[in-house]
């Protein structure tokens, strides 16, 4: 079974902090997803990598970072956190069902910021 | 761009009776994956079933099964024989196909079966 393990199921942090959420797969995939779970507004995609060192943007990367310097580990930064990111932080890998993508999650990390 | 509507925001149940999770997509996509997840109180989401948009039958999991109506860009849930465990939020998303790439999901909607 795929295993995808976030390092915190709970955080609390104040307004101004750099935040670290990570985020490692022990499946040797190549692509990896952080979202952004917010009541009313489903799943969003923050920021995704297809590869070591690569980065992409997804929906909402404002205010965001990664990093993804093994295959492993991918890590999700805020520069400098603030209330409105407040929220659920699911980081994901993608792989192909049949030919279709499957997701398949860490177990979440809530994140509260003071 | 793709889009996924859930119409529903909450839903009642009772215990051993089906209950259908709405979902509407759009996309212009000629080829594209739709999937069901489940997220309990705990926040781990769980994949439930997938549906191919060139799969000719509806795909079936055990008490869920997907009712595919292409025409009217719908995949909805349905799940049989509602347990008390199945209480939860449930998320339809749907990708490319070919690709593991981005998904787009739904807002959710939050499930609730009673005794």
């Amino acid at each position: 079974d795929v295993k995808v393990t976030q390092s915190s199921r709970y955080l609390v942090k104040r307004t101004g902090e750099k935040v670290f959420l990570e985020c490692v797969q022990d499946m040797d995939h190549e692509n990896m997803f952080w979202y952004r779970q917010d009541p009313g507004l489903g799943l969003r995609l923050i920021y995704f990598s297809y590869d070591v060192k690569m980065k992409e943007k997804g929906d909402i990367p404002e205010g965001y970072s990664v990093s993804r310097e093994k295959k492993e580990r991918f890590s999700l930064i805020l520069e400098s956190a603030s209330t409105n990111q407040t929220s659920m932080y699911l980081c994901a890998i993608h792989s192909l069902r049949g030919r279709n993508t499957e997701a398949f999650f860490g177990q979440g990390t809530r994140l509260t910021v003071v | 761009a793709q889009k996924i509507t859930q119409t529903q925001p909450g839903m009642f149940v009772q215990e051993k009776e089906a209950v259908t999770l709405d979902c509407t997509y759009d996309t212009s996509d000629p080829s594209y994956g739709l999937f069901w997840y489940k997220q309990p109180s705990s926040g781990e989401m769980i994949f439930l079933i997938y549906q191919g948009s060139y799969d000719q039958q509806n795909a079936t999991e055990g008490r869920y099964s997907l009712n595919f109506q292409k025409a009217r860009k719908s995949a909805n849930l349905v799940i049989s024989a509602s347990q008390l465990g199945d209480s939860a939020m449930y998320f339809c998303a749907m990708g490319p196909t070919g690709t593991a790439s981005k998904l787009t999901f739904g807002t959710g909607t939050r499930l609730q079966v009673t005794l």
